[in-house]
């Protein structure tokens, strides 16, 4: 099949161990963000989202964490499982959605 | 299934041809987008469409590439006298109005000889 992301940033970690993942945006205007999660052969599947009125965000076993003053996005995976193995973008929304540049997550048993 | 369906999974062709590929949206979904993702890239914005409505045609390479959405439902991006630099994976999303979650389908890949 696929693959995705032969030659990305790797982050890697311990099963159970937590994540975070870091994206700089590029547009101080973009007023909204979308985080990505992508496995080999499949499309990029929505994880979470925020806005930029907000800093934090919380879903199931993920935080999306804002900083509007430095541009930066991060993504903490907690309790890191071998299924969250893949490669993760983040999104910034100026019109249209403009992708950052992957990290792959590997996580070792 | 009750994703984004794109078709055909796989398409080769020789240089020259003209080539469509097919994007079924979720039902409901008033937003439909086209990218291209070259490997080890994120995807990058084509076009898209509100209802049958084209937005923003600002990513299409140039004017051998096109699409349409003629009932605000299924989309074609179809593109002429294909060459060897527009092989890629194509993808398509929807979502379910404007700066809502945009959900892709698995893509086609196209592959131009």
């Amino acid at each position: 099949g696929e693959s995705v992301g032969l030659h990305l940033p790797t982050l890697s970690v311990q099963e159970g161990d937590n994540s975070i993942i870091n994206c700089a945006y590029s547009n101080s205007a973009s007023d909204y963000f979308i985080w990505y999660k992508q496995e080999s052969g499949k499309g990029p599947q929505f994880i979470i989202d925020i806005r930029s009125n907000m800093d934090k965000r919380q879903g199931q076993r993920v935080t999306v964490l804002l900083n509007k003053t430095v541009k930066h996005l991060s993504l903490q995976i907690a309790a890191t499982q071998p299924g969250d193995s893949a490669v993760y973008f983040c999104a910034e929304n100026i019109d249209k959605l403009i992708f950052g540049t992957g990290t792959r997550l590997q996580v070792f048993p | 299934g009750a994703g984004v369906s794109q078709s055909p999974r796989y398409k080769v062709t020789k240089r020259g041809q003209d080539v469509a590929l097919r994007c079924d949206p979720i039902s409901g979904h008033v937003s439909l987008y086209w990218y291209r993702q070259a490997l080890g890239q994120g995807p990058e914005f084509l076009t898209y469409f509100n209802y049958e409505a084209q937005q923003d045609k600002s990513g299409l390479p140039n004017d051998r590439f096109s699409a349409e959405r003629p009932e605000g439902s299924i989309s074609t991006l179809t593109i002429q006298r294909t060459e060897q630099r527009d092989s890629a994976m194509y993808r398509c999303a929807s979502s379910s109005r404007e700066n809502q979650p945009q959900h892709f389908g698995d893509g086609t890949r196209l592959s131009i000889l």
